[in-house]
């Protein structure tokens, strides 16, 4: 089984829906993160946590919110999607040492 | 200028050819630093740490250069399969922040 999980995989949506994208991991890892990723560009954070009670946003958090239900688990929503939020988001967990991050396999999400 | 900047390529290669990557970081207070494979549409996945003494792990090694700003990545014997985007990562120090690169994208052609 896979170590970070991200569900839906695909998902389509239209204009001013909100939305959650569902992040789980078997690491063990306290760390995880929500990045975007876009055509051209590198991957841009959007929210990080380093614990259940440590949310912190990242470069690019307007329009979105997370949740950290538990260790295992980091919650990323749209609270009212729009179209320039269509892109491919990644999951992804770390350890302090080595602090490689580790990614789910994404989300490709689509904005009508 | 972008923090770390890469050359997007794509490189187009021969089987059993040896590539070069080179990628460089402004940010000096960056402490950690890794090579990621990102195949289309799919998750980065980790390639490898690029440590200080440089690194090797079968056929690729990765050296880092603290002095000049730069990290790099050497693939011998290239195979089809090897054929992907490269991105090199850097961590700060102290810090959440990763940097990624944009990639570069290597063909390797039969």
């Amino acid at each position: 089984d896979a170590d970070v999980t991200q569900t839906p995989r695909n998902r389509i949506t239209k204009t001013g829906k909100r939305i959650m994208l569902e992040c789980s991991q078997t690491k063990g890892h306290d760390r995880m993160y929500w990045y975007r990723q876009d055509p051209g560009l590198g991957l841009r954070l959007i929210y990080y946590s380093f614990d259940v009670k440590d949310i912190n946003k990242g470069e690019i958090s307007d329009g979105y919110s997370v949740s950290r239900q538990a260790q295992a688990k980091f919650s990323l929503s749209l609270e009212s999607a729009i179209p320039n939020q269509t892109a491919l988001y990644f999951c992804a967990t770390s350890d302090t040492t080595p602090p490689a991050q580790y990614f789910g396999p994404g989300t490709r999400l689509t904005v009508l | 200028r972008k923090e770390v900047e890469q050359d997007p390529g794509p490189f187009n290669v021969p089987e059993g050819a040896t590539v070069a990557f080179n990628c460089t970081y402004s940010n000096s207070a960056s402490q950690s630093f890794f090579w990621y494979r990102q195949d289309c549409r799919k998750e980065p996945k980790l390639l490898m740490s690029v440590y200080s003494s440089g690194n090797e792990d079968g056929r690729f090694t990765a050296q880092l250069n603290r002095a000049s700003q730069y990290i790099s990545l050497l693939i011998r014997d290239s195979k089809l399969s090897d054929s992907a985007t490269y991105l090199c990562v850097v961590s700060i120090g102290g810090t959440y922040k990763y940097i990624f690169g944009t990639g570069t994208r290597l063909k390797v052609l039969a």
